[in-house]
């Protein structure tokens, strides 16, 4: 079976500083990876996915992921925080191959200060 | 552009009193999913269409229903909603199952109780 731990519940950051949200993951299978953003009464919008193609996966909005399967790990970078940034982000892990089986992690709130 | 629309964006209901929540797409993605979102907790998946085949989680309680009369749309019925299903609902569409796609989400419909 599939899982994904979000390492922090709440990140909080200065606007122009480094990102980084943290996701382990488990899977018994090749994983699908992706990363989405909720903003407040809004839906997930997808920020990136890794297919088993390259490691390092580039998103929008400057955010970008390395996959590192000796640490069973995915997490979220990006270089320099802007304020519209802060929004609730999800890690998700699927079998590859079953999108219909996605698995969330409890999410990570991003806070950025002016 | 091509998206997923839910309406409407609120619904208040009274305990008991059934409701239907609406969803289209333009994207002409075969499976449609609805998902719930309690506060700060991450979605759960309630069912999916893939085309007009059904498919319920294990967990998706009786009261809650769905209909998909074409490709665009799908409907999610609640009978007699209690207190406990106040929450966020997404839907959401994926262009094949059984694959690495990604969903696309839309921004939810908000449910109260009364």
């Amino acid at each position: 079976a599939q899982s994904v731990t979000q390492l922090d519940s709440h990140v909080s950051v200065s606007e122009g500083t480094p990102v980084l949200l943290r996701c382990n993951y488990s899977s018994s299978y090749s994983p699908s990876l992706f990363w989405y953003v909720q903003h407040p009464n809004k839906g997930l919008q997808l920020l990136l996915k890794y297919t088993s193609a390259a490691t390092l996966v580039k998103g929008i909005n400057g955010f970008e992921a390395e996959f590192k399967k000796s640490e069973t790990s995915f997490h979220l970078t990006k270089p320099s925080a802007h304020m519209s940034d802060a929004a609730e982000y999800f890690c998700v892990v699927t079998k590859a191959n079953n999108n219909n089986d996605m698995r969330f992690g409890a999410g990570t709130r991003l806070t950025v200060k002016p | 552009d091509a998206m997923v629309i839910q309406n409407p964006r609120y619904q208040v209901t009274q305990f008991g009193k059934p409701v239907t929540l609406s969803c289209s797409q333009t994207l002409n993605h075969n499976v449609m999913y609805w998902y719930q979102q309690k506060s700060s907790q991450a979605p759960k998946l309630l069912f999916h269409y893939y085309d007009k085949d059904f498919n319920n989680e294990a967990d998706t309680p009786d009261n809650f229903q769905s209909r998909r009369p074409n490709t665009s749309f799908c409907f999610l019925d609640i009978r007699s909603p209690g207190l406990g299903d106040a929450a966020m609902y997404l839907c959401a569409t994926s262009s094949r199952r059984y694959s690495n796609q990604p969903q696309h989400f839309g921004d939810g419909t908000r449910l109260s109780i009364l």
